[in-house]
């Protein structure tokens, strides 16, 4: 049972690259999470998924699209990085409607030069 | 008034001491509450939740004040392994977003 996994750990992008962030759980969650985590600001919420076809907008979507290809999957895309997309990102699913119980992955730490 | 608020400290508190956290929420619609634990360049990890008036689990007690719409965490008998961020957590009522305050630093000292 390997829990929320995202790849990959660590990535440097340059301005204008494009990547996609994976996360995947094991643990049957029906709502998963992309949150960003800035020194200061706390965790920002990007974009969820209440269950697997559906997706929304967040606290700071800008710049970003999501999908969630499966219940299991849902990936975060940067079509044209930024340097203020520099960040750690974290992926997390919860079950059963309540929210504030949340599994986190154990982050990706984005550089975008 | 923000939605989840935390004095981010940091505690500075020697080892064995008692040391408590409060957070406060503006959405009085809430009927959970939840504290997290974060080591430094780590995931978050759910600490403890709250759904009435308290909670304890070992040295850590969680309480809740609706009234004054406050929740608090109670470490008694300080580790050095304590030492962490500790964030708020607050779902909205019937929503599928939590809204995470910023945290509060603890460093336990020998």
């Amino acid at each position: 049972n390997a829990g929320v996994t995202q790849t990959p750990k660590f990535q440097v992008l340059k301005t204008g690259q494009s990547m996609t962030l994976q996360c995947a759980q094991d643990m049957n969650h029906n709502s998963m999470y992309w949150y960003r985590q800035d020194p200061g600001m706390g965790l920002r919420l990007i974009y969820y998924s209440a269950s697997e076809g559906t997706t929304d907008k967040g606290e700071v979507p800008n710049g970003y699209n999501v999908s969630r290809l499966n219940k299991r999957e849902f990936s975060l895309r940067l079509e044209s990085a930024a340097p203020s997309q520099t960040s750690v990102y974290f992926c997390a699913g919860t079950s059963g409607g309540a929210a504030g119980t949340q599994y986190f992955g154990p982050g990706t730490r984005l550089t975008v030069l | 008034r923000k939605e989840v608020e935390q004095d981010p400290g940091p505690f500075n508190v020697p080892e064995g001491a008692t040391v408590a956290f409060n957070c406060t929420y503006s959405n009085s619609a809430s009927q959970s509450f939840f504290w997290y634990r974060q080591d430094c360049r780590k995931e978050p990890k759910l600490l403890m939740s709250v759904y009435s008036s308290g909670n304890e689990d070992g040295r850590f007690t969680a309480q809740l004040n609706r009234a004054s719409q406050y929740i608090s965490l109670l470490i008694r008998d300080s580790k050095l392994s304590d030492s962490a961020t500790y964030l708020c957590v607050v779902p909205p009522g019937g929503s599928y977003i939590p809204t995470f305050g910023r945290g509060t630093s603890l460093i336990v000292h020998p």
